[in-house]
């Protein structure tokens, strides 16, 4: 149950276009399409953004996209906003448990 | 609408116990599986424990196996996590969370405001 490695800060310019990465194994990120992203602001409960490696729940915007490659998913914003500063974090099931990423704080300069 | 409510939260000795509850509505709770996840001061998600939607499948992280026991009653649509032996690493914010199947732990999809728990004598 060892968490999935995403790069702890990104930074971008509105208008711009960011990726996060999230490196797991072949027993979770890699084993299943069921990686999810959550995105948190602060003293708020987290907020689900992209469910089944690349799915949008209703209500989030297109600009929020994902994929998966092997080991490793990733999310992409695209079109940055100021609203979009926040913390986020992968997720993947890895069979009887699920696993988070250490999360990316995310700047909008 | 899904509102997920947390309770329970509070100030606990190391070693001591301490019990949460998560009132759901909105949704057929007996359908679905639940999950508690939380996160330290500072710190990123850690998920803990779920449950399938019928209580026949209980899932829990290594950090708090043999110490945390997760139950639900689906009679009063309450998700609960007993929790003994606590240490002062299990302080954190406690979400209770709703997974979108009757038992495999795909997603999040709701999340409550979470109960704070902290551990110190």
């Amino acid at each position: 149950q060892s968490a999935l490695t995403q790069p702890p800060s990104l930074s971008g310019s509105p208008e711009q276009s960011v990726t996060i990465s999230c490196t797991g194994t072949s027993s979770d990120v890699g084993g299943y399409n069921y990686v999810s992203w959550y995105q948190q602001h602060p003293g708020k409960a987290p907020k689900l953004m992209i469910y089944d490696v690349s799915r949008r729940p209703s209500g989030v915007p297109d600009r929020f996209s994902g994929s998966k490659s092997g080991n490793t998913a990733s999310l992409t914003i695209s079109g940055l906003q100021a609203e979009d500063e926040a913390d986020y974090y992968c997720c993947s099931y890895a069979g009887s448990s699920t696993v988070f990423g250490g999360g990316t704080k995310l700047t909008v300069l | 609408e899904v509102q997920l409510l947390e309770s329970g939260g509070g100030l606990v000795q190391p070693g001591g116990s301490l019990r949460l509850s998560c009132a759901a509505s909105g949704f057929t709770f007996s359908n679905y599986a639940m999950s508690w996840v939380r996160q330290a001061p500072g710190k990123g998600l850690e998920w803990v424990s779920a449950l399938s939607g019928s209580a026949t499948n209980t899932y829990y992280a290594d950090s708090v196996k043999g110490r945390f026991t997760i139950s639900r009653d689906n009679s009063k649509n309450t998700l609960y996590l007993q929790m003994n032996s606590l240490r002062a690493e299990d302080t954190a914010i406690y979400y209770c969370a709703k997974v979108p199947r009757l038992w495999q732990l795909v997603h999040f999809d709701y999340w409550g405001q979470g109960t704070l728990v902290t551990v110190s004598s």
